[in-house]
């Protein structure tokens, strides 16, 4: 069972542009989530993240946006730039008390930007 | 410039054969972890360890086993190689404790198995 769903493969937006990218989840004990983006042959960085206990959280040009009772967040980029041509994962935690600080992963989205 | 590194960047490995992808970190973290990717199906976690001397199985560590026994160390053993196990290879750490669990991730090992 996918507790982390993004249920876009790929995304194609024009430059100067608002990107959106969802994220679905289903396990009610997150209580972090997090965005990574990754280039081809690079690993995965962490672009941004958003507390449960919050439902907005910005830096810069990105935005996180938290509904905790539809179990959705979303990414916002604005303005696109083809710099931010990527892959973007939504990952999510459980939260440090179990012992254990996994982030579980969804399937990613490919942002393409059009100049 | 603190970070992860991993090797082998690449390889090709036959069937049957045994193989070590090789991970250290330079940022004293406590918790390290092995992602594989695979397209279509993300990033899915394999081994896990919180602290030296502890490891953990994650969601798919058939095949796979790791070891911690120092802080920075933390190799990928796949004891005898098939070809499901062709996929590019994340070691990633993060520093636990409360609040967000930012991971760093290395830039990955491109494993074929034929």
């Amino acid at each position: 069972d996918q507790q982390v769903k993004q249920n876009s493969p790929s995304l194609s937006v024009q430059e100067g542009r608002i990107s959106i990218l969802n994220c679905d989840y289903t396990n009610s004990m997150f209580d972090y989530f997090l965005w990574y983006k990754k280039y081809p042959a690079e690993g995965p960085t962490f672009l941004i993240s958003i507390s449960s206990i919050k439902d907005k959280n910005e830096d810069g040009r990105f935005t996180v946006f938290l509904n905790k009772s539809a179990k959705h967040l979303s990414l916002h980029i604005v303005p696109s730039q083809p710099g931010d041509s990527a892959v973007y994962f939504c990952a999510a935690s459980a939260g440090s008390g179990a012992g254990s600080y996994q982030l579980t992963f969804g399937k990613g989205t490919k942002l393409s930007v059009i100049p | 410039i603190a970070g992860i590194t991993q090797a082998p960047t690449s390889q090709i490995l036959a069937a049957g054969r045994r193989m070590t992808l090789r991970c250290t970190q330079d940022m004293r973290h406590n918790a390290m972890y092995w992602y594989r990717q695979d397209l279509g199906l993300g990033l899915r976690l394999i081994h896990y360890s919180n602290t030296a001397g502890t490891t953990g199985k994650g969601e798919v560590p058939d095949g796979y086993s790791v070891s911690r026994a120092n802080t920075d160390d933390f190799p990928l053993t796949l004891a005898s190689a098939v070809p499901s196990q062709t996929s590019v290879y994340f070691c990633a750490s993060g520093a636990g404790g409360t609040g967000a669990n930012v991971l760093t991730f290395g830039a990955g090992s491109r494993l074929t198995v034929l």
